[in-house]
């Protein structure tokens, strides 16, 4: 059974530092891995999605690796700014008994402060 | 602007009164989805659908229904509301799930309080 887990569940740094945030998952067989963003109340923004033929992706500031024989994800956020707050979720897609699924991990949240 | 719509953004209701929260997306996508999001559960899938006329059941499918008429619209249907289903639910889409390369649109969500 797949499961994704994200550590650290909550995170606070000062501003301006560089912030790793980890995904786990327990099957490899999976179609891609996604990064969201959730500011509190609202949905979630798509920020990263790594097919499972691809080892990372880069947008701005941000740089998610994906490594399939370990099932570990990771997220590198530069240079953190306070806009960077939010709630950060991972997403595992794959097939199961016939079945497309997509499981998300807890979160992590994170607050940058001034 | 490509979005996700949800209506209502918040919903009072009463146990046993039967509700629908409505998602359309403008963006041709194939693939839908409803999720339930709770504290410390995360987010859990309800119902999905990859095309017009095909639905099927997620990790959470008791006390809901869903369709597929079109392809821009799939509506949350709570026949039979009870507390347990108070929780705050989010529509997405995509434009495929199956080729690995399309990334997950959101809506705002819906804060649901059945009392």
């Amino acid at each position: 059974k797949q499961e994704v887990t994200q550590i650290p569940a909550a995170l606070s740094v000062p501003e301006g530092e560089n912030l790793v945030l980890n995904c786990s998952f327990t099957d490899s067989a999976i179609y891609n891995l996604q990064w969201f963003r959730q500011d509190p109340g609202k949905g979630l923004t798509s920020l990263l999605l790594i097919q499972s033929s691809q080892r990372e992706q880069t947008s701005g500031r941000l740089n998610a690796s994906l490594d399939k024989s370990s099932g570990r994800s990771t997220l590198y956020i530069a240079a953190s700014q306070p806009g960077d707050s939010a709630t950060y979720l991972c997403a595992v897609s794959f097939i199961s008994g016939g079945y497309n699924k997509l499981i998300f991990g807890a979160g992590t949240r994170l607050a940058v402060h001034p | 602007e490509a979005q996700v719509t949800q209506n209502p953004r918040y919903l009072i209701t009463v146990t046993g009164k039967k509700l629908t929260v409505t998602c359309s997306q403008n963006m041709n996508h194939e693939y839908m989805s409803w999720y339930r999001q709770d504290p410390g559960l995360g987010l859990r899938q309800i119902y999905y659908s990859m095309n017009v006329e095909v639905t099927d059941k997620g990790d959470v499918p008791e006390g809901y229904k869903v369709s597929r008429k079109e392809k821009r619209n799939f509506p949350l249907i709570l026949e039979s509301p009870s507390p347990n289903q108070t929780s705050l639910y989010f529509c997405a889409s995509s434009l495929s799930i199956s080729d690995g390369s399309s990334p997950l649109h959101f809506g705002n969500g819906t804060r649901l309080t059945v009392t």
